[in-house]
C-alpha cells in the first residue's frame, strides 16, 4: 500500500509565483488534512476536509486554497508565494475523528 | 484555544536508560490524545490514541498514560532505533473542531549506544 503520496518532494519558488501541492491517499479515508511544520512552531493545520465535498479552514489558512478533487485527492494551492510560506508541508488522512492520521512524507518548499 | 506543551524539548539517554516524556494539555473537552513518532525527513507515524484519564497503552518499549491534565510516554530500556522526535496531539470539542488535531512541538529523543 502506498498510503499517502505527496508531490513534489522538494520545490523552490520565487516570491509571487504560484504552485499546487498534490496529495493522494489509497486507504479510502474520509478525512484529509494539510499541515505545515516550522522549527519552534510544531505542526499547524492549514485546511482540512472532513469528507468529500467539504473543506474548512484550519489555524493558518491565509495565502492558501484547497480543493478536494475526489475522495482520494486533496490539493493545496499557493496563489502568490511569499518567503513566510517557506516550510515543510504535510498531507494526512484519517478514517474518522478518533483514528490516527496517516501522513505523507512531506514537501519541502523554499520561497526566495 | 487548545494548547499542548511538551517537555523536555530534547532528551539524551544511554541505551537501556529508561525515562519519560511529558505532554501537558489545555483543551475544552478532550476527545482524544494522540502520540506520534517522527524520524528526520519523514512524516509523523501514529503510535497511540488515549481517550480517558487512567487509560494506558503499550507498544514494544513504549507505554503511554493519560491523566486529566497530562500524558506521559514512558520509554523502557530504550535502544538507538528509538531515537526520533515524539509528538503529542489533542483532539477536543465537537462539531467541526472534532476533526482537527492540535500538536505540541515535540521532544527530540536521542539514544546513544
Amino acid at each position: 500500500n502506498a498510503g499517502v503520496t505527496q508531490t513534489p518532494k522538494f520545490q523552490v519558488l520565487k516570491t509571487g509565483q504560484s504552485m499546487t501541492l498534490q496529495c493522494a491517499q489509497d486507504m479510502n479515508h474520509n478525512s484529509m488534512y494539510w499541515y505545515r511544520q516550522d522549527p519552534g512552531m510544531g505542526l499547524r493545520l492549514i485546511y482540512y476536509s472532513a469528507s468529500e465535498g467539504t473543506t474548512d479552514k484550519g489555524e493558518v489558512p491565509n495565502g492558501y486554497n484547497v480543493s478536494r478533487l475526489n475522495k482520494r485527492e486533496f490539493s493545496l494551492r499557493l496563489e502568490s508565494a511569499a518567503p513566510s510560506q517557506t516550510s515543510v508541508y504535510f498531507c494526512a488522512s484519517s478514517e474518522g475523528w478518533n483514528y490516527g492520521y496517516t501522513f505523507g512524507s512531506g514537501t519541502r518548499l523554499t520561497v526566495v | 484555544e487548545d494548547q499542548v506543551t511538551q517537555s523536555p524539548e530534547a532528551l539524551r539517554l544511554q541505551e537501556g536508560e529508561s525515562s519519560s516524556l511529558n505532554c501537558s494539555y489545555t483543551v475544552s473537552g478532550l476527545r482524544g490524545l494522540f502520540w506520534y513518532r517522527q524520524d528526520p525527513g519523514k512524516g509523523p507515524e501514529f503510535l497511540f490514541t488515549l481517550y480517558s484519564a487512567g487509560e494506558e497503552k503499550e507498544k514494544e518499549r513504549l507505554k503511554a498514560t493519560l491523566t486529566k491534565k497530562e500524558s506521559f510516554l514512558h520509554i523502557t530500556a530504550p535502544k538507538p532505533e528509538d531515537s526520533a522526535t515524539y509528538l503529542c496531539a489533542v483532539q477536543a470539542g465537537g462539531g467541526t473542531s472534532g476533526s482537527r488535531l492540535t500538536f505540541g512541538e515535540g521532544t527530540q529523543l536521542t539514544v546513544n549506544p
